[in-house]
């Protein structure tokens, strides 16, 4: 069964830190690995990855892949109360159109 | 340009009765997608509709089934609602053509609570 994985499931730090999120997967038949921000309702895409080792970044967020070990970083530097949301981990698997999610890490950022 | 929208933004159910919820799709989207986000936890694909028919379906029982009518416009319905169903019902919208997962385009969900 297709399995993604994230860690911590919750974290709280200062405004000012740097963070990473964790995720892992077993999948079937990979095709992409993406990053949402959930902060009420309706998670907002942050990147979609691809490629082993290559980094894709936004400002002052960050992710990579590694496609050998089977998981995914997303970092964030210089926090901001902003930051403060849910942060979900999801699969895209080849041929079924459809996304498979970890259960997300809660980030609470305080002032 | 609107994004998905959804409706309604919270409802409360008793065990036992039925809900339909609706979803407009973005403007230029086809295909649409419903998922379940439990508290705490992310959200589990239960099915998509295309050219007004399932395409795809997760690991949800029969109570749960849905429409697309011809404007792409799509219902999720679920028939005798259990506690467990209790949950975030997110619509997402994308190209019936695949290009990928970053045209997924989620509404802000229908809060179901099941009392």
């Amino acid at each position: 069964e297709d399995k993604v994985v994230q860690s911590p499931l919750s974290l709280v730090v200062h405004e000012g830190d740097t963070v990473t999120l964790n995720c892992s997967y077993e999948v079937t038949n990979f095709r992409s690995l993406l990053w949402y921000k959930q902060e009420k309702k309706a998670p907002t895409f942050l990147f979609m990855l691809t490629s082993s080792g290559i980094e894709k970044k936004s400002g002052r967020l960050s992710s990579i892949l590694d496609k050998k070990e089977l998981f995914s970083i997303l970092n964030i530097t210089a926090t901001q109360t902003g930051d403060s949301a849910v942060y979900l981990c999801a699969v895209e698997i080849w041929g079924a159109q459809k996304l498979v999610f970890g259960q997300g890490t809660r980030l609470t950022i305080n002032p | 340009d609107a994004g998905v929208t959804q409706s309604p933004t919270h409802l409360i159910k008793t065990r036992g009765q039925q809900v339909t919820l609706r979803c407009s799709p973005k403007s230029g989207h086809d295909t649409v997608s419903w998922y379940q986000q439990a508290l705490g936890q992310g959200p589990q694909f239960i099915f998509q509709y295309y050219e007004e028919e399932e395409r795809q379906r997760g690991n949800f029982p029969d109570r749960f089934s849905g429409h697309q009518f011809p404007n792409y416009s799509s219902e999720l319905n679920v028939n005798a609602l259990l506690l467990g169903d209790s949950a975030l019902y997110l619509c997402a919208s994308s190209f019936g053509d695949w290009t990928g997962a970053n045209v997924l385009t989620f509404g802000a969900g229908s809060r179901l609570t099941v009392l």
